[in-house]
């Protein structure tokens, strides 16, 4: 069974500043597929990225990038030029290959965004 | 952008009462699943249906609930004797399946409290 572990139940970082939020997981797959998802405080779960494993290069979206260490089982979440708007829970999520495949979730970091 | 809807958006209930939690994917997905969240811990898979079959199940996921999609948009989540421990945000999503489509689009989320 695989397991995701973000070891930061919290942080916070000043506006406009630069954060990274931690995530390892251990698995047996080759392939699988990596995500950060946000949940602000309406609790709806927002996909912020995603990494395919079998990539190397590390995905970008806007202002949130990753750093994606196959070997190591790392996938942490860089946000820069951070904003209020970006405080929320962040949950790091594990997706093994295949059809209908559940995600496996991290247990969450806390963001506060501080003006 | 279509989106998943569930409603109710809270649920309230006595212990030992039945409860059906609606869902309604985006229109050409073909992987549904539902999820829980305890307050204040992480997302936990409940079950994943396609072609309308349970896919995967997790140890949550016992005799007291069960799925159904009734119709060709609905996708339902029954439980049917609560507990105070049901007590949980429940998050239903869906993906088109198949292909590079590995994302799984979360609805908004019912809140059931069980008293």
């Amino acid at each position: 069974a695989q397991t995701v572990t973000q070891s930061q139940p919290e942080m916070s970082v000043q506006e406009a500043e630069t954060v990274t939020l931690s995530c390892t997981y251990d698995t047996s797959e080759n392939n699988y597929y990596l995500f950060w998802y946000k949940q602000p405080p309406s609790r709806q779960m927002i996909l912020v990225i995603r990494q395919e494993a079998y990539k190397q290069q590390n995905a970008t979206e806007n202002r949130f990038s990753v750093n994606f260490q196959k070997a190591a089982k790392s996938f942490s979440l860089k946000i820069s030029d951070s904003q209020l708007g970006d405080t929320a829970m962040y949950f790091c999520a594990f997706r093994p290959p295949g059809s209908a495949r559940q995600l496996t979730f991290g247990s969450g970091t806390q963001l506060t965004v501080l003006p | 952008e279509p989106e998943v809807t569930q409603t109710p958006s809270h649920q309230v209930t006595q212990m030992g009462q039945e409860v059906i939690l609606r869902c309604v994917p985006i229109s050409n997905h073909l992987y549904f699943y539902w999820y829980r969240q305890i307050l204040g811990q992480k997302v936990e898979f409940l079950v994943s249906f396609y072609n309308n079959e349970i896919s995967e199940k997790s140890e949550i996921f016992d005799d007291q609930f069960s799925v159904e999609r009734p119709d060709g948009s609905n996708f339902t989540l029954k439980i049917r004797s609560t507990k105070l421990e049901d007590s949980a945000m429940y998050f239903c999503a869906s993906t088109p399946g198949g292909g590079s489509s590995h994302e799984q689009y979360f609805g908004p989320g019912t809140r059931l409290t069980v008293t």
